[in-house]
């Protein structure tokens, strides 16, 4: 079984530019988390969906902070304009239900780096 | 509110001695616990978590913690220590709300 996938792996951009990170979870999985870890902290949630209606985006900068799940599936967190405390790994995760003791599989993350 | 402290941003042990990472968490409802470990340049991959009923709950790679909810303790142990445990972990406490909190993470080194 795939894990989940994310892409790039890395990106490095100067500040203002806008970035646009993607992510495809585990088939079947109808809740999808993006979460960001700073350097030397856990991962902190910015969005959850259960399928595509994000259900908790209170702690997503809206201001600059923006992400999408069409048909439920793959999804879309964007920055635009970047700030260099943008810089962070970004994390996707997935699980079958949103009740929080279903375990959530994690991708590899985007490793982003503001200049 | 919940919250999840662990202690000890850097636990160093020797091959083959006794693994312990501490968390303590805060929650006003009974909490679901959970560690994660993440390698170098991966994603967190949970290793145990609780839910309700037996306080001892056993993981993968021999890991184990014990729910003592007198101390609102979850830490984490195992009685070996590998090289190939080098780590961070991460213990998190979550709620009905469907929300997970992550504490800040404990990086474990392993000396030959």
């Amino acid at each position: 079984e795939a894990g989940v996938v994310q892409s790039p792996r890395y990106k490095i951009i100067e500040k203002k530019q806008p970035v646009a990170f993607w992510c495809n979870p585990i088939s079947g999985h109808n809740t999808l988390y993006w979460y960001r870890q700073n350097l030397g902290q856990g991962p902190e949630l910015l969005i959850r969906y259960e399928n595509e209606e994000a259900v908790d985006d209170s702690q997503l900068p809206k201001d600059r902070f923006s992400a999408e799940r069409l048909k439920g599936v793959d999804s879309t967190l964007k920055i635009q304009p970047a700030e260099l405390g943008d810089s962070a790994v970004y994390l996707c995760a997935s699980s079958l239900e949103v009740r929080v003791y279903y375990e959530q599989y994690f991708g590899p993350g985007t490793r982003l780096t503001v200049t | 509110a919940q919250s999840v402290t662990q202690l000890g941003s850097h636990v160093s042990v020797s091959e083959g001695a006794l693994v312990l990472l501490r968390c303590n968490y805060s929650s006003s409802v009974p909490p679901y616990l959970f560690w994660y470990v993440q390698y170098p340049n991966q994603g967190l991959q949970l290793l145990l978590k609780y839910t309700t009923g037996a306080t001892l709950v056993k993981g993968i790679n021999g890991f184990e913690a014990e729910f003592k909810k007198s101390e609102t303790s979850f830490h984490l142990t195992k009685p070996s220590a590998h090289m190939s445990d080098a780590a961070e972990y991460f213990c998190a406490v979550g709620s009905s709300a469907s929300k997970i909190i992550f504490g800040s993470g404990t990086r474990l080194s392993i000396r030959p």
